[in-house]
């Protein structure tokens, strides 16, 4: 199915430690971000890409790095997590016709 | 800066009855989307209603219809016939296409919780 998918789905990190969540999605879309949910905030914006190549930061970018070298990925990298970066992450592609596609997510907790 | 304001945290319905949660907005943008999603306790998150500003017609969808006041900003959403599977988070986003770019702007939500 059509669709994007984000692995994994739960993580556990200690503070200091890197890890990579992977977002792929297999509709072509050029646009594709990462937003965080946290308790009473929604969710908040990341960083985003309009195409490979090209990335940008939303709200919050800090302690966050990404990267698009091809359409379809859009990794999303913690270079020394912190207890503050514990959240649920949601990838998310835009497409005209179908609009914005969630990833179902990836609750990260930093101990 | 490009805003939504949810500003009801919790609601709650008795099953069948009709509950309309508030969502307003502030762009300065002519051309936008809005959107109402809905975030069950599984977590996915499932479009429930969008409308386009430049449409004066309310959309609807089944039981789900929204009120558009694009004068007001105002982004109501009306469940009619409310069902216990309705108990979710629901989320208020606009979409505004500037630069060449979409960014897509949460509230921060309204839990919705529907009583047998």
């Amino acid at each position: 199915n059509a669709g994007v998918t984000q692995t994994p789905k739960f993580q556990v990190l200690k503070t200091g430690q890197s890890m990579t969540l992977q977002c792929a999605q297999d509709m072509n879309h050029e646009y594709m971000s990462w937003y965080r949910q946290d308790p009473g905030m929604g969710l908040r914006l990341i960083h985003y890409s309009v195409g490979a190549g090209i990335t940008d930061q939303g709200e919050v970018p800090n302690g966050y790095n990404v990267s698009r070298s091809t359409t379809e990925d859009f990794p999303l990298r913690l270079l020394s997590a912190a207890p503050s970066q514990t959240s649920v992450y949601f990838c998310a592609s835009y497409g005209r016709i179908y609009g914005y596609t969630f990833g179902s997510g990836t609750r990260l907790t930093v101990v | 800066a490009q805003t939504v304001t949810q500003s009801q945290p919790e609601m709650s319905v008795q099953e069948a009855e009709t509950v309309t949660l508030s969502c307003t907005y502030d762009t300065s943008e002519n051309n936008y989307y809005l959107f109402w999603y809905k975030q069950p306790p599984s977590r996915q998150m499932i479009l429930v209603i969008r409308q386009e500003a430049y449409k004066q017609q309310n959309a609807t969808e089944n039981r789900f219809s929204v009120n558009f006041q694009k004068a007001a900003k105002s982004f109501s959403l009306k469940i009619s016939d409310s069902q216990l599977g309705d108990t979710a988070m629901y989320f208020c986003a606009s979409l505004i296409t500037q630069g060449g770019s979409e960014k897509l702007v949460f509230g921060k939500g309204t839990k919705l919780t529907v009583n047998p």
